[in-house]
């Protein structure tokens, strides 16, 4: 079936301009998550949704980022004010369900957007 | 704080030679670890995790937790293993479903 997607492959804006990065998960996947990849970096968790709702959004990095699900599915991540330091691949996962007495679910990721703030 | 750290940036390695990627974690608790990989253009993926204990495309890794390490070995090297590979930890606490990630090795197979 289809993996999850994510829209635009790449993403080019001037400092101070706001972007929104969107992610589809695959299909009947309960959890989400967003993570940032810095060039020469590992994956970098930002927020993880279970349904409608942030579970842990202990990664986002200030106020200038935000991210809603609002009906389970698809989600959208939202910066604000943009800065050269927010260029950044940044990544999508979704799995199938949130169940931590069963050990972490399979995190399934996405192609990424490449953000590129000028 | 939970930590990955993966000390090669870089790894080449003769066909036919065996592999090791080194993995070191930090974690107060009781860790998931996993290993994922990224080919030339393509998504990452889920190679192994520790729970499974099985050898996927002829790798293996072995939790030890007495060293806090999780490498990822290969007997014998093939072509199409080069690619980047990340070490991965999720805590196994309720709730806690993030991963953190090593900064990765990317392994380079000379034919």
């Amino acid at each position: 079936g289809a993996g999850v997607s994510q829209t635009p492959s790449n993403k080019v804006t001037e400092k101070g301009k706001y972007v929104e990065l969107r992610c589809d998960p695959i299909s009947g996947h309960t959890a989400l998550y967003w993570y940032r990849q810095s060039l020469g970096q590992g994956p970098e968790f930002l927020i993880y949704f279970q349904g409608t709702g942030a579970a842990d959004d202990s990664g986002l990095p200030n106020d200038r980022f935000f991210a809603v699900r609002p009906e389970g599915s698809v989600s959208t991540l939202k910066i604000q004010r943009t800065e050269r330091g927010d260029s950044a691949v940044y990544l999508c996962a979704s799995s199938l369900t949130s169940d931590s007495f069963s050990g972490t679910d399979t995190q399934y990721f996405g192609p990424g957007t490449r953000l590129t703030v000028l | 704080a939970q930590r990955v750290t993966q000390p090669e940036k870089l790894l080449s390695v003769f066909k036919g030679a065996p592999v090791e990627l080194k993995c070191n974690y930090s974690y107060s608790g009781s860790p998931e670890l996993f290993w994922y990989v990224q080919y030339s253009r393509q998504r990452l993926q889920l190679l192994l995790r520790h729970i499974s204990r099985e050898s996927i495309k002829g790798f293996t890794a072995d939790l030890n937790k007495g060293e806090t390490s999780f490498h990822l070995k290969k007997p014998f090297a093939q072509e199409e293993d080069s690619a980047m590979y990340y070490c991965a930890l999720s805590g196994l606490n309720f709730g806690n479903e993030k991963l953190t990630f090593g900064t990765g090795t990317r392994l380079t197979i000379i034919p």
